[in-house]
């Protein structure tokens, strides 16, 4: 969906780097997500913020970070890359209803991540 | 724990006939259920959503079922076509809040 947007969309990297990956969206959401795909876990919740100054964990938020710079921007960051953390990471965002509940999410394109 | 399984297996279908995708879940009290399309290589696609109280949801060739009782739900391709090839996933909520649990996908296979 043309709307999130993430970059890099591939990544090679050696362990110990720090790299961040970028999230940005033109759907006025105010809730975004990270999630990390693997073969056969599926996709995973890293970290999710629901407004520019909400974040909260996920189920695997060990070893990432993540900021919110603003509505449209959310960044994942590996402080310390280990292989691994090699996997799909896509960014998503919702909209916030009034019941909070029953919506949609809408993924980036991903960003395919190697970390040697 | 909480689980949600979908079969790992490809499903292998004939072009024009109806693919059925199951999505059961364990430990968990949904109030909406949610499938996704996915491509290889791109990012999961909003298809439906149904929630708790319907026990059907239908949008074009699709359809999704859902019964809390067996804790399932079953989502329909009729007619389907080489381009309805993909990795479907189903997602649930685990209460307030929208942060939806994904299971590991179907991959489909429509062959002429």
């Amino acid at each position: 969906d043309a709307d999130v947007t993430q970059t890099p969309r591939n990544r090679i990297t050696k362990t110990g780097k720090r790299i961040m990956l970028e999230c940005s969206q033109t759907k006025g959401h105010d809730r975004m997500y990270w999630y990390r795909q693997d073969p056969g876990l599926g996709l995973r919740l890293i970290y999710y913020s629901f407004d520019v100054k909400d974040i909260n964990k996920g189920e695997i938020s060990d070893g990432y970070s993540v900021s919110r710079q603003a509505q449209a921007k959310f960044s994942l960051s590996l402080e310390s890359a280990i292989p691994n953390q090699t996997a799909l990471y896509f960014c998503a965002t919702s909209d916030s209803s009034p019941s909070g509940r029953f919506e949609t999410q809408y993924f980036g394109p991903g960003t395919r991540l190697l970390v040697l | 724990s909480q689980k949600i399984e979908q079969n790992s297996e490809a499903l292998n279908i004939q072009e024009g006939k109806t693919a059925t995708l199951t999505c059961n879940y364990t430990n968990y009290s949904p109030a909406y259920l949610q499938w996704y399309r996915q491509d290889p290589g791109r990012g999961p696609v909003f298809l439906l959503l149904i929630r708790e109280n319907e026990k059907e949801k239908r949008k074009e060739r699709l359809k999704v079922t859902f019964d809390t009782t067996l804790k399932q739900s079953l989502f329909h391709i009729t007619a389907s076509q080489p381009a309805d090839s993909a990795t479907y996933l189903c997602a649930l909520d685990k209460g307030g809040g929208n942060k939806l649990t994904f299971g590991t996908g179907t991959q489909l296979k429509v062959e002429l």
